[in-house]
């Protein structure tokens, strides 16, 4: 267990629908990290928040956007969604904030079909 | 632009034998992190080892250990004793100064 908790598990739904997934990072952590891994495939990175800002941005659709808290839980929201968009949906957290020493640690996933 | 390549999609070993997989890549930094995670079927991603680039000693985490080549941008993992919880996906990551760069993976099967 990494301590990164992500709610829901799995999540159906429907093309054109808005959806939410959540993630808590591990306890001290301040950087979150959100991650698509479509299938048999390597992961992709989002976009990264620290400390409640934005930090990084990598392949991140104008459809998709996240959020971090101050109680440093962070939120991913995906709109109109499509088909494509169905994938296995990462967060990570780690300490710092660019570079430095800090690794990454993952949790366990959303999977989202679209259908 | 930082590139990660794993060259093997797939590789097998028999259980308590050694396996090697690669991994190269492709950057003009000098400072950098690298990392082995392994992806089970349950999905999970889960940290393998990392080597930091300013290191010559290569790192070791049990039956765990890579080569690490920095003038060749190579960076391999060597898994002795193969056990069968060893089967999983297996990524190479990149951490550059603003994020992490996965390779597509190495499908690993160990037989018993």
């Amino acid at each position: 267990d990494s301590g990164v908790t992500q709610t829901p598990k799995h999540l159906i739904t429907a093309t054109g629908q808005r959806v939410t997934l959540r993630c808590s990072p591990r306890s001290g952590d301040l950087s979150v990290y959100w991650y698509q891994q479509s299938l048999d495939q390597g992961l992709q990175f989002l976009i990264q928040y620290y400390n409640g800002e934005e930090r990084a941005k990598g392949n991140i659709l104008e459809r998709f956007s996240a959020q971090q808290f101050p109680d440093l839980h962070s939120e991913l929201n995906l709109s109109s969604l499509e088909l494509g968009d169905s994938a296995l949906y990462f967060c990570a957290s780690s300490v710092g904030e660019l570079g430095g020493t800090d690794t990454q640690y993952f949790g366990p996933g959303t999977r989202l079909t679209v259908l | 632009a930082q590139t990660v390549t794993q060259s093997q999609p797939e590789m097998s070993v028999q259980e308590a034998e050694t396996v090697t997989l690669s991994c190269t890549y492709d950057t003009s930094e000098n400072n950098y992190y690298l990392f082995w995670y392994k992806q089970p079927p349950s999905r999970q991603m889960i940290l393998v080892i990392r080597q930091e680039a300013y290191k010559q000693q290569n790192a070791t985490e049990n039956r765990f250990s890579v080569n690490f080549q920095k003038a060749a941008k190579s960076f391999s993992l060597k898994i002795s004793d193969s056990q069968l919880g060893d089967t999983a996906m297996y990524f190479c990551a990149f951490r550059g100064p603003d994020k992490l760069i996965f390779g597509t993976g190495t499908r690993l099967q160990v037989f018993p």
